[in-house]
Formats: C-alpha cells, structure tokens, sequence
C-alpha cells in the first residue's frame, strides 16, 4: 500500500512565523502535490511538483512556497504566516502514467495560525 | 476550464436507506473521473473511479457511471450503513491536448451522515 506521511497531524504557530510542512511518500512516485481544505470550498491546490526539483503554481500559490530536493519529500512553506492560512492542509502523491492515476493522500495537518 | 459541481448537503440517511449524490463536470476532451472519501480525521482515500465514457466504477457497494451525454458521474449505493458517515468528494483529472500530470478538480464534497 502507498503511503503518505504528513509530519504533524496538528501544529499552532504565530503570525509572522516561518512554516514548514513535510510530507513523505513511500511509492516513488513522480508527482506530489499540497492542498488546502477549507469548509465550503473543497480542496484547492497550492502547489505541485511533477519531478524532483520541478514546481509549479496551482490556483492559489500566494503566501506560499515548495521545495522538492528528493523524490519522496516535498515540503510546503508558508513564508511568513497569517491568520487567512489557518486550514487543514493535505499532501498527494502519484505516479505519473496517465491522466487516469489516482492520488494518494495523507493525514492531513490542522494549521491554526494565532 | 475544468469544474465540479456536487449537490449541496448535508445529506442525512436512517440505515439501509438509498444513496445517491450528484456530481456533474465541465471539461474539455475526456477527463477521468474519481470519487474520494474522507473519514473523520482522516486524509481523502480514493472510493472508485472511471477512465472513458460509460465505465462503471464500483467499490464497497458504491457505484458511479460515467455519462458523457449528461457530463455527470453520480455516486449511488443501495444500502448505507453508519459506518459510511464521511464527506464524499467528486473530482476530475485531465486536460485536453496537454499534460496534466494528474491535477485533480475537486467538488465541495457532500457530508453524509447515516443513524441507525
């Protein structure tokens, strides 16, 4: 089974800070990828990365960053955080043989930014 | 561009009661579409999904036809049970004449609570 580790199930920091958020996976898979999950608004993507040290936007990037230095990490970084960024957060992995290739999801981290 | 559209919830269901949820897309060429579920305090974990036109997919008693005539892909299961209580969410991956690399569009979900 594939498995995707997300490094804390819940995690309280203060504005202004600088945030990590890891996530692992197991499978070798080519594409990961960082979500938000809000009530009412479903899932939105952050960021992905479609291979090792490749990234791009999703459809709401801003205040955030990735990196992706292995193939199984890929960490999100919120910069410098603000309350807005409160949220549950989800990391997906994938292989990368066709568009019919489900995603594998974490945990997820609950994020609350004081 | 891509969208998903559920029905609006919650939906709430007595034990052995008919499910169904809605899910209608848009999008261009022919995307694959999925249907995850997300337990209490749990990350999303794939229920079923269908790759081309007509496909039936089917998992754990839930079932969903992709209807390209309709652009829908609605979720049904015949006898619930408490255990099914979760948010269900409705997506679709693909982009005609590109590549891309499994990005997911997500419906709101649909929260679901069944009682005895």
């Amino acid at each position: 089974d594939v498995k995707v580790t997300q490094s804390s199930r819940y995690l309280v920091k203060r504005t202004g800070e600088k945030v990590f958020l890891e996530c692992v996976q197991d499978m070798d898979h080519e594409n990961m990828f960082w979500y938000r999950q809000d009530p009412g608004l479903g899932l939105r993507l952050i960021y992905f990365s479609y291979d090792v040290k490749m990234k791009e936007k999703g459809d709401i990037p801003e205040g955030y960053s990735v990196s992706r230095e292995k193939k199984e990490r890929f960490s999100l970084i919120l910069e410098s955080a603000s309350t807005n960024q409160t949220s549950m957060y989800l990391c997906a992995s994938r292989n990368d043989r066709g568009d019919n290739q489900p995603q594998h999801f974490g945990d997820g981290t609950r994020l609350s930014i004081l | 561009g891509n969208s998903v559209t559920q029905m609006e919830g919650p939906v709430t269901l007595s034990e052995e009661a008919f499910l169904t949820i809605n899910c209608t897309y848009t999008a261009t060429g022919y995307p694959s579409l999925f249907w995850y579920v997300q337990y209490p305090g749990e990350g999303l974990q794939l229920l079923l999904k269908a790759t081309k036109a007509d496909d039936k997919g089917s998992n754990k008693g839930f079932e969903a036809t992709y209807r390209k005539e309709t652009t829908s892909f609605h979720l049904e299961k015949g006898s619930v049970q408490v255990s099914d209580s979760a948010v269900y969410f409705c997506a679709l991956s693909g982009n005609a004449g590109g590549t891309s690399y499994g990005k997911l569009t997500f419906g709101q979900g649909t929260i679901l609570t069944v009682h005895p």
